[in-house]
């Protein structure tokens, strides 16, 4: 069974500052991976997605990074802001046909403090 | 908007009753899935549908839980007998065919339900 771990559970840290938050997975048999932000009592936003053949995936200030053989992912923030205040989650889809279901982990709770 | 749709936003429910919610996908996304979220816990996944199709159901699916997708386009969720362990947000996303868009999942805002 697919477990995705993130580390740590939260985060504070002054504006402006380049921080990296961590998500472990046990299979690494992915088909993609996927990083969302989360907004307290709301859905989830689509930050960013690797396919299992990519490396890196870029998005304005938002760096995500796939190592499937250590089954690891990071997600590194540029020069941080207050609006980047929210919880952050990964998730993955694993290889299989028919299986569509994303794994996701807890996630890291992020604050951002002016 | 064309965003994900779900309705209603907040379910507050007694005990034994049964609710219903709606989710209306992206309107040209054929793939439709429901999760549930308790506090603290990340989505975990319930079904999956492909247009009118139910291919994938979770073993957190009890039998007091059944989804619809009638037409392929808007699905419905009903949990009949409420408890209060169903307390949680549900959750609806969609995702394009096979061979576009890179099975990229896009979320509604969820649905929170609250049973007394």
């Amino acid at each position: 069974k697919q477990e995705v771990t993130q580390i740590p559970a939260a985060l504070s840290v002054p504006e402006g500052e380049n921080l990296v938050l961590n998500c472990s997975f046990t299979d690494s048999a992915i088909y993609n991976l996927q990083w969302f932000r989360q907004d307290p009592g709301k859905g989830l936003t689509s930050l960013l997605l690797i396919q299992s053949s990519q490396r890196e995936q870029t998005s304005g200030r938002l760096n995500a990074s796939l190592d499937k053989s250590s089954g690891r992912s990071t997600l590194y923030i540029a020069a941080s802001q207050p609006g980047d205040s929210a919880t952050y989650l990964c998730a993955v889809r694993l290889w299989g046909a028919g299986s569509y279901q994303l794994t996701f982990g807890k996630g890291t709770k992020l604050s951002v403090i002016p | 908007d064309t965003g994900v749709s779900q309705d209603p936003r907040h379910k507050i429910t007694k005990r034994g009753q049964n609710v219903t919610f709606r989710c209306d996908p992206i309107s040209e996304h054929n793939r439709l899935y429901w999760y549930r979220q308790t506090l603290g816990q990340g989505p975990e996944f319930l079904t999956y549908f492909q247009n009118e199709a139910q291919l994938e159901k979770s073993r957190l699916l009890s039998d007091r839980f059944s989804a619809e997708r009638p037409k392929g386009s808007f699905s419905t969720l009903e949990i009949q007998r409420t408890e209060q362990g169903d307390s949680a947000m549900y959750l609806c996303a969609s995702s394009l065919p096979r061979g576009q868009g890179d099975h990229e999942q896009f979320f509604g805002p969820g649905t929170r339900l609250t049973v007394l």
